[in-house]
């Protein structure tokens, strides 16, 4: 799977949209891009994934680069409860069922500030 | 619908013991994946299990292993605890029945502590 590069941190006030970029310069054309954030002490969430055309769905929206080579994933609303490490994955579509381990990078560290 | 599942939440274990966690996976899932997570090693796969058979595994010792039940409910053991066992393990159920992707839905973890 390819490699992503994130930030290790950022700040974003309450209310105002949190934009998290996430690089992957070396991204296959079978590799989808996917968003997971982690809360502290839980299981990671899934967010939203996409290939190359933009998404949204009711928690963000992603939108991935003509080249595929980074995206963002836009929280339009940040609250505080978006307080949490950021995910940025990117691995190939399988086929005939079965998964491959998601490869976890460090992410971005996101504090919403009140 | 019901989230993944896994018990117990916590537990506290001796070095040398072994340890068996278990994971319901949301119905009608029929691939369970486990992770392990450390501060210093962040989340790692260890293995994946579909309609009872592994699939993948990462890269962990032996002592690490896990099975599927016909019902896709799935268990991990650990044996001969080592202090560096203690980790929060994460399950996580999918759908896996489509060609183009997927997402995995993650349980709350099971808090392990090797003492």
């Amino acid at each position: 799977d390819a490699k992503t590069t994130q930030p290790p941190s950022m700040d974003c006030a309450e209310g105002r949209a949190a934009n998290l970029p996430c690089n992957h310069s070396t991204i296959s054309g079978n590799e989808y891009v996917y968003w997971y954030r982690q809360i502290h002490s839980q299981g990671p969430q899934y967010i939203i994934h996409g290939l190359k055309n933009n998404e949204t769905n009711e928690m963000a929206s992603l939108i991935i680069t003509e080249d595929r080579k980074s995206s963002t994933l836009i929280l339009p609303h940040a609250t505080l409860r978006d307080t949490a490490v950021y995910y940025c994955i990117v691995r190939v579509s399988y086929s005939g069922g079965g998964a491959d381990g998601l490869t976890f990078g460090k992410g971005t560290h996101l504090i919403i500030q009140p | 619908k019901a989230g993944v599942t896994q018990t117990p939440r916590y537990l506290i274990k001796t070095r040398g013991q072994q340890v068996t966690l278990s994971c319901s996976p949301i119905s009608g899932h029929r691939s369970v994946s486990w992770y392990q997570q450390t501060p210093g090693q962040g989340l790692q796969f260890l293995f994946e299990y579909f309609s009872e058979t592994q699939r993948n595994k990462g890269n962990f010792p032996g002592r690490f292993s896990g099975r599927q039940f016909s019902n896709s409910r799935s268990e991990m053991n650990v044996s001969t605890l080592e202090l560096g066992d203690s980790a929060l393990y994460l399950c996580a159920s999918s759908l896996a029945d489509s060609l183009v992707s997927y997402e995995q839905y993650f349980g709350p973890g099971t808090r392990l502590t090797v003492t």
